[in-house]
């Protein structure tokens, strides 16, 4: 069952701060973000594992709530560069199978 | 090291024909992951292969589509007698184990 990610789409101005989150309604091993602008592939950004723990690197950062399975996606003062969209992929097992992905979240950044 | 090579980029087909689409992993990854998506839509799993051996094919429609990863050369989806629903964007990602990296995708138009 695919996991349901929300909001559908956002619109920010630049230096604004987004947040995405990413529910299933299965017990989660990991999950793993990714964006993808349009015609191109989609860019790894991180994954969390089982463990409820938060992870980041410059001003994208994300956290994994094991209890209510579920993940969010933070990103503090926007740059036009974050415009695309946001995919959680959600692994239900360790292995090593495939990923579930989420419907995406449209982001665009303004000047 | 390169990254995950996908031809051809775009491919137009007419229904009734055959489609070979081609991924040649990241070096020294032997998991590939093959998925579809439609516009606007997420990635929806297809298969899974590590060389020689189909993983899981659990997304792959049981008709008309096969994947196969050769000990020698690229990764192949095949599809068969093309029809206009299978017009779709095809992304291939490769893995150590552990992080799903993605091809450019092959774009394929059925007419």
């Amino acid at each position: 069952q695919q996991p349901v990610q929300s909001p559908q789409a956002v619109i920010l101005r630049e230096g604004e701060d987004a947040v995405i989150n990413c529910s299933s309604s299965k017990a989660l091993y990991s999950v793993h973000w990714y964006r993808q602008k349009h015609g191109e592939a989609p860019v790894f950004l991180m994954i969390l594992l089982k463990g409820g723990e938060q992870k980041g690197h410059d001003k994208i950062s994300a956290s994994f709530n094991e209890k209510k399975q579920q993940s969010s996606l933070y990103l503090t003062a926007s740059q036009l560069s974050y415009s695309g969209t946001y995919f959680c992929g959600t692994e239900y097992n360790n292995a090593g199978n495939m990923l579930t992905f989420g419907g995406g979240t449209r982001l665009m950044v303004k000047p | 090291n390169a990254g995950v090579m996908q031809n051809p980029r775009h491919l137009v087909r007419r229904r009734g024909q055959e489609a070979r689409l081609r991924c040649s992993p990241m070096k020294g990854h032997s998991h590939v992951y093959w998925y579809r998506q439609l516009p606007e839509e997420g990635l929806k799993f297809m298969v899974y292969l590590q060389k020689e051996n189909i993983i899981d094919e659990s997304g792959m429609p049981k008709e008309r589509f096969s994947a196969e990863f050769p000990k020698e050369g690229p990764s192949i989806l095949r599809i068969q007698q093309v029809v206009r629903g299978d017009s779709a964007a095809y992304f291939c990602a490769s893995s150590p184990g552990n992080i799903q990296y993605f091809g450019a995708g092959t774009r394929l138009s059925v007419l």
